[in-house]
């Protein structure tokens, strides 16, 4: 039973474009969201979080979103690079649940020059 | 600077054997933390310590699983009598903070890739 869920397994998108990944919970104790990127062969690394009491957050080229009545939020990677090609892994965790993140399966990204 | 590191990156074992894994967290994180990642799935949840009290087991899916920090630093995984169904890459992140590690950033090891043959 996935807490946390990343329906697209792959996405490829052409170089300069919107690259939008999506992710789902069912959990509404969660109120802390990250978004991590995994290279083969590597660790995941951090790319962006977002608190509940927040419905955007953005850093450079990426920008979360958080609709939290629909328990849905979203990665935009504007413009996407091919070295954003790599997997991203959506997170969730929640103050008295412990002090783990709960990760969703990934989703693959492509970007294409 | 130096991240967090683990040995081996790769273990192959024969079912029955024994294993361990060893991770080296970033100097002064309090907070560690082993995942368990199968192929084409999430990093899922095993342990947390924090210094070197592990604060939270529930996610180890069997006694056969056991892990240390006696001295709040590096810690071991260790595997006992190994089945095929333990083979995953294996993941360790640390973060700075005591009892914030659901806030806090967490900083990922490259991981041990375990066969069991």
């Amino acid at each position: 039973d996935q807490q946390v869920k990343q329906n697209s397994p792959s996405l490829s998108v052409q170089e300069g474009r919107i690259s939008i990944l999506n992710c789902d919970y069912t959990n509404s104790m969660f109120d802390y969201f990250l978004w991590y990127k995994k290279y083969p062969a590597e660790g995941p690394t951090f790319l962006i979080s977002i608190s509940s009491i927040k419905d955007k957050n953005e850093d450079g080229r990426f920008t979360v979103f958080l609709n939290k009545s629909a328990k849905h939020l979203s990665l935009h990677i504007v413009p996407s690079q091919p070295g954003d090609s790599a997997v991203y892994f959506c997170a969730a965790s929640a103050r008295n649940y412990g002090q783990n993140f709960v990760f969703g399966p990934g989703t693959r990204l492509s970007v294409l020059p | 600077g130096a991240g967090v590191s683990q040995s081996p990156r790769y273990k192959v074992a024969k079912r029955g054997q024994d294993v361990a894994l060893r991770c080296d967290p970033i100097s002064g994180h309090v907070s560690l933390f082993w995942y368990q990642q199968a192929l084409g799935q999430g990093p899922e949840f095993l342990t947390y310590f924090q210094n070197e009290a592990q604060l939270d087991k529930s996610g180890l899916p069997s006694d056969r699983f056991f892990a240390e920090r006696p001295e709040g630093s590096v810690s071991t995984l260790k595997i006992q009598r190994t089945q095929q169904e333990d083979s995953a890459v294996y993941l360790c992140a640390s973060s700075l903070r005591a009892g914030l590690g659901s806030r806090d950033t967490q900083y990922f090891g490259p991981g041990t890739r375990l066969t069991v043959l």
